[in-house]
């Protein structure tokens, strides 16, 4: 089974550039997280979605990031204009729908886009 | 609110020892607990989940809700545990991960 894809793994820009980072889930895992893990941290939970629709991003910093999941299927994740405390890794992951993992649910990442704004 | 708490940045043993890896949890609901791993340049795995009640490569971790903790235990630490550990937390109730700040294990030769 394939697991999480994500692209780029590695990106420098200077900041208040833009930057767009890609993400393609288990196929068939209905909900996608962007979690931002900075250095030292442990990942943090930015915006998750159920299908296309968006279930939380109350973390997610409005002004600078935006992510969409068009088709529910893959998604992209933006930050315009970029800060130095952006730099971080952020992971994309993917789970089941809650109701169809009875049994426990689980969450599986990609190995993430590592972002350095200097 | 869902918090998850691991107390030690950094653990340093010598191979052959004993490990255990602390984890508190507050969540006032039925929890679901997990261990996730790095190892370097890799990406974060499931180690092992308490609802399994499984041992993974010698780990086990029992779920204790009086004391709201989910430590991780192996008997005899190898050189090739070395990594980042991550205690997290789900809920029946939700559909969101909330994760530790992660614990570094050093296994020394």
């Amino acid at each position: 089974e394939a697991g999480v894809a994500q692209s780029p793994r590695y990106k420098i820009i200077e900041k208040r550039q833009s930057v767009a980072f890609w993400c393609n889930p288990i196929s068939g895992h209905a909900t996608l997280y962007w979690y931002q893990q900075i250095l030292g941290q442990g990942p943090k939970l930015l915006i998750q979605f159920q299908n296309n629709g968006v279930v939380d991003d109350s973390q997610l910093p409005k002004d600078r990031f935006s992510a969409e999941r068009l088709k529910g299927v893959d998604s992209t994740l933006k930050i315009q204009p970029a800060k130095l405390e952006d730099s971080a890794v952020y992971l994309c992951a993917s789970s089941l729908e809650r109701w169809t993992a009875p049994s426990g649910n689980t969450i599986y990442f990609g190995e993430g886009s590592w972002l350095t704004v200097v | 609110a869902q918090r998850v708490t691991q107390p030690e940045k950094l653990l340093s043993v010598f191979k052959g020892a004993p490990v255990e890896l602390k984890c508190n949890y507050s969540y006032s609901g039925s929890p679901e607990l997990f261990w996730y791993v790095q190892y370097s340049r890799q990406r974060l795995q499931l180690l092992l989940r308490h609802i399994s009640r499984e041992s993974i490569k010698g780990f086990t971790a029992d779920l204790n809700k009086g004391e709201t903790s989910f430590h991780l235990k192996k008997p005899f630490a190898q050189e090739e545990d070395s990594a980042m550990y991550y205690c997290a937390l789900s809920g029946r109730s939700f559909n969101k991960f909330y994760f530790g700040s992660g614990t570094k294990l050093n296994v020394k030769p």
